[in-house]
């Protein structure tokens, strides 16, 4: 099993809906979460923090659930230049300090 | 600002051939990041270096790989000798407090191996 797991996608959804993604980790002593997004062909770039208390920045919202190891990204009044891939990211101690990525979900926004 | 630089953007080669990639990190930053991303595996964590020192290479894959950080503002990826299973999107990044911080990413070197 994966230490962080997404569901690869892609979701297909119009302009104006609203979609969430979910992020699973399997370290229950993971200690930082974060959502980065990567357009195709480019670098990953860092979409925001999730904080525990959860966290929100315009159309997007970011949650954790630690009793359920997960974290969550809702983005609501899709655009079309929303389509990317996003991946989650967790971190933990483990000797060293780990940074772990998911595969990413990809998003296609459609007109 | 510049952004964190890589070099070359694209590379390719024959196999059994040396292959040496370039980053730059951000000025100030002291933590710098080697990964690679294919579409199978992913983003993997190859190798991170903390105040020029490296901290975790577990994930090289195998001696065929080496990096070095020589000083504050330079790293280099080594593949010697490449294979064609080599081929992938190398990413440098970099973060300026440690591995738990926002990481600041290069825009990758395309690798392919013939």
């Amino acid at each position: 099993r994966k230490e962080v797991e997404q569901d690869p996608g892609p979701f297909n959804v119009p302009e104006g809906a609203t979609v969430a993604f979910n992020c699973t980790y399997s370290n229950s002593a993971s200690q930082s979460f974060f959502w980065y997004r990567q357009d195709c062909r480019k670098e990953p770039k860092l979409l925001m923090s999730v904080y525990s208390s959860g966290n929100e920045d315009g159309r997007f919202t970011a949650q954790l659930n630690r009793a359920s190891q997960y974290i969550s990204l809702l983005i609501r009044d899709s655009k079309l230049s929303d389509s990317a891939t996003y991946l989650c990211v967790v971190t933990h101690t483990s000797g060293t300090y780990k940074y772990i990525f998911g595969t990413g979900t990809r998003l296609k926004v459609l007109a | 600002d510049a952004g964190v630089i890589q070099s070359p953007r694209h590379e390719v080669t024959e196999m059994g051939q040396e292959v040496t990639l370039r980053c730059k990190p951000i000025s100030g930053h002291n933590s710098l990041f080697w990964y690679r991303q294919t579409m199978m595996r992913g983003l993997e964590l190859l190798i991170y270096f903390n105040n020029n020192v490296p901290i975790d290479d577990s994930g090289m894959p195998e001696d065929r790989f080496s990096a070095k950080m020589p000083n504050a503002s330079f790293s280099t990826l080594k593949i010697q000798p490449s294979e064609p299973r080599d081929s992938a999107v190398y990413f440098c990044a970099s973060s300026s407090l440690g591995a738990g911080d926002t990481q600041y990413f290069g825009p990758g070197t395309r690798l392919t191996v013939l």
